[in-house]
């Protein structure tokens, strides 16, 4: 089983849709957790941290369930800036804080 | 967030020659930094992490005699390929990360082609 596992996508939606992301861990001591946006050919960029609690920024919501080890982005009211792939990442533990990402979903939001 | 810069943003250098990619954070210390390596339609790969002034740690099947990494400083770490090869072509991409933060900062990457 992969560290970290992510929905394949691509992801194809008209404009104002929803869609949800999900992505498995396989380590239960991870520590951290991440969504990041990356545009073709750019770096990541940190979309939001995830916790226990849930986490919301505008369209935006993350949710971590830590008993079946995954988290899950949810994009609401989707708009074409919205294209872009998104990565899950987590970290494991250690003093290094070093991430493992899942391998992205594309999301294309179309008009 | 904090910024991270990363230079040159891109490369091309003929088979057998080395290629120094510089990695500097901007605004804060980064005590620890990243090199992820990632090739098209792929995720990021960790390649090595090192701690300001000691040894990086390199993950497995990555050769720490041909990718080489220092980090002198708190605020620059390097990554020299060497005796680039065409399948060394990628995208290299670092990040930092300071005492303060949980998450690690990216730079802008380097796209690297070997001819």
């Amino acid at each position: 089983r992969k560290e970290v596992e992510q929905d394949p996508g691509p992801f194809n939606v008209p404009e104002g849709a929803t869609v949800a992301f999900n992505c498995t861990y396989s380590n239960s001591a991870s520590q951290s957790f991440f969504w990041y946006r990356q545009d073709c050919r750019k770096e990541p960029k940190l979309l939001m941290s995830v916790y226990s609690s849930g986490n919301e920024d505008g369209r935006f919501t993350a949710q971590l369930n830590r008993a079946s080890q995954y988290i899950s982005l949810l994009i609401r009211d989707s708009k074409l800036s919205d294209s872009a792939t998104y990565l899950c990442a987590v970290n494991f533990g250690g003093s290094n804080y070093k991430l493992t990402f899942g391998k992205g979903t594309l999301l294309t939001v179309n008009p | 967030g904090a910024v991270v810069s990363q230079h040159p943003s891109w490369v091309i250098c003929k088979s057998g020659t080395s290629v120094k990619i510089e990695c500097r954070s901007l605004d804060f210390q980064a005590t620890t930094m990243f090199w992820y390596r990632q090739f098209p339609k792929q995720s990021l790969m960790l390649m090595a992490t090192s701690n300001e002034g000691s040894k990086a740690t390199y993950e497995q099947g990555v050769e720490k005699d041909k990718f080489l990494i220092n980090h002198a400083s708190l605020t620059l770490s390097t990554l020299t390929v060497t005796s680039a090869h065409p399948e060394d072509s990628s995208f290299y991409i670092c990040s930092a990360r300071g005492v303060l933060f949980t998450e690690a900062f990216f730079g802008q990457g380097t796209r690297l082609t070997v001819v």
